[in-house]
């Protein structure tokens, strides 16, 4: 199938734990997203990558580290995780950037810190 | 700060029922005003789009209405149906901001058969 997909779905850890979240495209996209809604399915736009290249770079801790190794994976490296970080992730990706383009979401990643 | 006001947070229409969510904006930048569908445990997908030279955009049962003047827009869900039961949020974008997308804090439609 044709997709953003996203491994793990569901991620429990401790307070403090470093974890990756790895996304991958399909499409033939090149621009890739994370976002991250919070409890309340509150959406926010955390970074993005066109052509492996970082063009959005919102207020996110530094402990949030992505990573592009090709233009078809994104993955999201968090570090000294907080309780606070716990939120589903979702992956998305576009054809492009700069223009008006469908992005097509990935199916999130929950994320609990305990 | 969000940049898009949506209402209501939630409502329940009966089935055949027309659903009505709204949005606001403050930033006359935004020239790109999506709405995406979202069903538990599932990503976000996008369901209709408008841009802000026409006032009215129709897909089926789905239609956006865009008042540029009152900075408002607004989904109408006609003939409701249980399978369109699901979190909508409206967004808004524009070029200088690369099209990033300002999302709604969302509208959970519960419709009752």
């Amino acid at each position: 199938d044709t997709a953003v997909s996203q491994t793990p779905k569901y991620l429990v850890t401790q307070m403090g734990n470093d974890k990756s979240i790895k996304c991958e495209q399909n499409l033939g996209h090149d621009t890739m997203y994370w976002y991250k809604q919070d409890s309340k399915k509150f959406l926010k736009i955390m970074f993005s990558y066109n052509n492996k290249e970082l063009i959005i770079n919102e207020t996110v801790p530094n402990r949030f580290s992505p990573k592009s190794p090709d233009k078809a994976h994104l993955n999201l490296h968090i570090n000294s995780l907080e309780l606070g970080d716990s939120a589903v992730y979702f992956c998305a990706s576009s054809q492009g950037s700069g223009r008006v383009y469908e992005q097509f979401f990935g199916p999130g990643t929950r994320l609990t810190v305990l | 700060q969000q940049q898009v006001k949506q209402s209501p947070q939630s409502l329940i229409v009966q089935k055949g029922g027309i659903s009505i969510i709204n949005c606001a904006y403050e930033n006359t930048a935004f020239d790109y005003f999506p709405w995406y569908q979202q069903f538990p445990g599932k990503g976000p997908a996008l369901l209709i789009a408008i841009r802000p030279d026409v006032s009215e955009k129709k897909e089926g049962r789905f239609t956006i209405s865009f008042n540029k003047s009152a900075k408002q827009f607004s989904l109408h869900i006609m003939d409701s149906q249980p399978g369109d039961s699901a979190t909508y949020f409206c967004a808004a974008s524009y070029l200088e901001d690369d099209y990033k997308l300002s999302f709604g804090a969302g509208t959970t439609v519960t419709v009752r058969a």
